[in-house]
C-alpha cells in the first residue's frame, strides 16, 4: 500500500529556533518525488519544498531543508530560525507514477504552532 | 503563468440535495487534475483524478461523482448529499515533473 505517515500530530517550536518534522513513506517505485506542503489558516495549501528521490542532495530552500534517506524511506523537513508565520498544518506528499499520471499522497498532517 | 479557480468557497446545503462544486485552471494544456477531500483534523485524501476530457479515475468508493467535460474544468457532484460529505474540497492540478498546484478550495457543511 502507498502511505505516508507523519507521527506527530503537533509540535511547537520557540521563535527563532529549530524544528524538525517527520515523515516516512511507503512505496515501490525507485522514482518518485517528495514534497513538503504548508497549509496556513487560510487553507490555501503551498508548496515548501521538492526533492526528486533520484537525487542524493537534500534539497534547500532558504530556511527551510530535508534530510532525505531513500533506504529509510524517510523525508524530514527541518524549519530553522522559526518565525510566527511559520505556524501552520505542514504535509508531507508523494508523487506516484500510475496507469500512466500521476498521484500525489498526501500524510496527516502536523500542526506547527511557534510560540513567541 | 498558470492559475487555478475553484467556486464556490463556502457552501451549506441540506441533506439530500445536489452538489456541484467547480473547478478551472488557466494558462496550461491537458493538466492532470485531481480533488482531494480534507476532512476536520485529518490529511488530504485523494477523491478523483482526471488524465483527459471525459476520463476519471476514482480513488474511493462514495457518494460522490467526477467530470472532465472541458481539457481545464473539472465538477465535482452528488445527486444526494450525506452528512458525511462535509468537508474542506479542494481541486488541484499538475504536469510533467512538477507539484501539485491547488485551488482556495470549498468549505462544505451539510445540515
Amino acid at each position: 500500500a502507498q502511505t505516508v505517515t507523519q507521527s506527530q500530530p503537533e509540535m511547537s517550536v520557540q521563535e527563532a529556533e529549530t524544528v524538525t518534522l517527520s515523515c516516512t513513506y511507503d512505496t515501490s517505485e525507485s522514482d518518485y518525488y517528495l514534497f513538503w506542503y504548508k497549509q496556513p489558516p487560510s487553507r490555501q495549501m503551498i508548496l515548501v519544498i521538492r526533492q526528486e528521490a533520484y537525487k542524493q542532495q537534500n534539497a534547500t530552500e532558504n530556511r527551510f531543508s530535508v534530510n532525505f534517506q531513500k533506504a529509510a524511506k524517510s523525508f524530514s523537513l527541518k524549519i530553522s530560525d522559526s518565525q510566527l508565520g511559520d505556524a501552520a498544518m505542514y504535509f508531507c506528499a508523494y508523487r506516484i507514477t500510475t496507469s500512466g499520471t500521476y498521484k500525489y499522497i498526501f500524510g496527516t498532517g502536523t500542526r506547527l504552532k511557534v510560540l513567541a | 503563468s498558470q492559475t487555478i479557480h475553484q467556486w464556490p468557497a463556502t457552501l451549506v446545503q441540506p441533506v439530500g440535495s445536489p452538489l456541484s462544486l467547480e473547478c478551472t485552471v488557466e494558462g496550461t494544456s491537458n493538466p492532470n487534475l485531481y480533488w482531494y477531500r480534507q476532512a476536520a483534523g485529518r490529511g488530504l485524501q485523494l477523491l478523483f483524478y482526471s488524465v483527459g476530457i471525459g476520463q476519471i479515475s476514482s480513488e474511493v468508493p462514495q457518494n460522490l461523482s467526477a467530470s472532465r467535460p472541458q481539457d481545464r474544468q473539472f465538477i465535482l457532484s452528488s445527486k444526494k448529499l450525506l452528512l458525511s460529505d462535509s468537508g474542506f474540497y479542494l481541486c488541484a492540478w499538475s504536469v510533467r515533473i512538477r507539484e501539485a498546484f491547488f485551488g482556495q478550495g470549498t468549505r462544505l457543511t451539510v445540515v
